[in-house]
């Protein structure tokens, strides 16, 4: 069945870069476009962009530009998230989240990764 | 805050009928379809209703979503305790680009 496993909780010091990872099991990885949600402690949902599983492209939301970078490995069904220079405020747990198409609903999510940054 | 606006809280007792609005613009609710997603306690969002109306493989016929003009509705019929939960809508925004969520309903099932 569509599975999405993402990778352990992080704990990282503030300036650190931390990757977190999705990978994608029961279906075809190519076929689907990943976006990627923040939720921030006790704070709703924020879309912060997609990543084309098919070219590869990346596309930020406002907000989510400069230090955040998405990346895939099709090989193995694996999107990644890359956060560098963390900052406290980046504390959150992070989502993947699939779509037939970037306008699509997501039908399945990750089940979150928590990213805690601390001194 | 948030593109779309939810009401902070809701609640009933069991068997109830619930409904949890949600607020947008001509350039996400009013043009888009809307998505709920349901977050229960410590766990990922979960698909509720998709295109304003339309319920996935395994959701309950008691729930039920709606939209007219720029807003949209979840009702929840026969309220269960295992909804209390905290729902979300979601639309795509033509003016901004991106997906825009409102800011989240916890459902308390008194």
């Amino acid at each position: 069945q569509v599975q999405l496993v993402q990778s352990a909780s992080e704990l990282k010091k503030p300036g650190a870069s931390v990757k977190v990872s999705c990978k994608a099991y029961g279906y075809t990885f190519t076929t689907y476009a990943m976006s990627w949600v923040r939720q921030a402690p006790g704070q709703g949902l924020e879309w912060m962009g997609w990543i084309n599983t098919n070219t590869g492209n990346p596309t930020y939301a406002q907000g989510f530009t400069g230090r955040f970078v998405f990346s895939l490995d099709t090989s193995v069904g694996t999107a990644y998230l890359q956060i560098s220079s963390l900052k406290r405020e980046d504390s959150a747990i992070f989502y993947c989240a699939r779509g037939i198409w970037v306008g699509g609903p997501f039908d399945y999510w990750g089940q979150g990764s928590q990213v805690t940054v601390s001194s | 805050q948030s593109v779309l606006t939810q009401p902070p809280s809701a609640s009933g007792t069991p068997g109830q009928t619930v409904t949890i609005s949600c607020s947008g613009s001509g350039s996400s609710v009013g043009t888009k379809n809307v998505n709920w997603y349901q977050q229960l306690p410590g766990a990922a969002p979960k698909l509720l209703i998709h295109s304003n109306n339309q319920r996935p493989s395994g959701v309950p016929d008691r729930i039920s979503g709606s939209k007219s003009g720029t807003s949209a509705s979840l009702a929840i019929t026969g309220l269960q305790s295992e909804d209390e939960a905290d729902y979300y809508c979601a639309a795509w925004d033509d003016s901004l680009n991106n997906w825009v969520f409102g800011g989240g309903t916890k459902l308390t099932v008194l």
